[in-house]
């Protein structure tokens, strides 16, 4: 049980373009999602959490108008890289918390998008 | 949160015991630790947690030191698949989970 899903795996994209990347919880409902990043040889950096049904909270440095997040549903939540460049290649990673599990519970980890722009 | 001191890297051999320290001594009474691991390439994967009792779940074991001050991972027989980077956490909730450099395992035949 508890699994996240991401999609996609990989993708590569032209600079000065857009790209969504989404995560799902496929078998539990989750009412908060969170987004890291990771670059080569460093540790994961929380990005944002994800609400359902309200705005997205950004960690300090990440702008929130160029990694957009929409948590539309109780088991979908979206990071789109705006206007993306070759300094956002990076390991996108998302998480979950289970609703039902209590603050305690641990997070759920999807695979990751590896986001190369060129 | 408390912070976490981690040995950078350790070796084990194959179906040994590999122990992994962590010390977190600015713990406070209602933290818990948690443990997360990540295989190149791969999300984070969910090891274990504990408050202050010992734990022990189908993957590993969790052993924390009376005084809470430090904490060990102990993944019982080893094997090659084990090979990842594992981090240790505390925190109250698992809101924000800030992730440490962790101790990367490398498992030998």
């Amino acid at each position: 049980g508890a699994v996240v899903s991401q999609h996609p795996s990989r993708v590569i994209c032209k600079s000065g373009t857009s790209v969504k990347i989404e995560c799902r919880s496929l078998d539990f409902q989750a009412t908060t999602m969170f987004w890291y990043r990771q670059f080569p040889k460093q540790s994961l950096m929380l990005m944002a959490t994800s609400n359902e049904g309200s705005k997205a909270t950004y960690e300090q440095g990440v702008e929130k108008d160029k990694f957009l997040i929409n948590h539309a549903s109780l088991t979908l939540s979206t990071l789109t890289v705006t206007s993306a460049h070759p300094e956002d290649s990076s390991f996108y990673i998302c998480s979950a918390r289970y609703l039902g599990g209590g603050e305690k519970s641990p997070l759920h980890f999807g695979n990751g998008t590896r986001l190369t722009v060129t | 949160d408390a912070k976490t001191t981690q040995p950078p890297s350790m070796d084990c051999a194959e179906g040994r015991a590999a122990n992994l320290p962590c010390n977190h001594s600015t713990i406070s009474g209602n933290e818990y630790v948690y443990w997360y691991r990540q295989i190149h390439s791969q999300g984070p994967q969910y090891i274990i947690h504990g408050l202050k009792n010992n734990e022990t779940n189908e993957m590993a074991s969790l052993i924390i030191t009376e005084d809470r001050k430090s904490s060990t991972l102990i993944l019982p027989h080893a094997t090659l698949r084990d090979t990842a980077v594992y981090y240790c956490i505390v925190l109250y909730n698992t809101d924000k989970l800030i992730f440490g450099t962790g101790t990367r395992l490398q498992v030998f035949p």
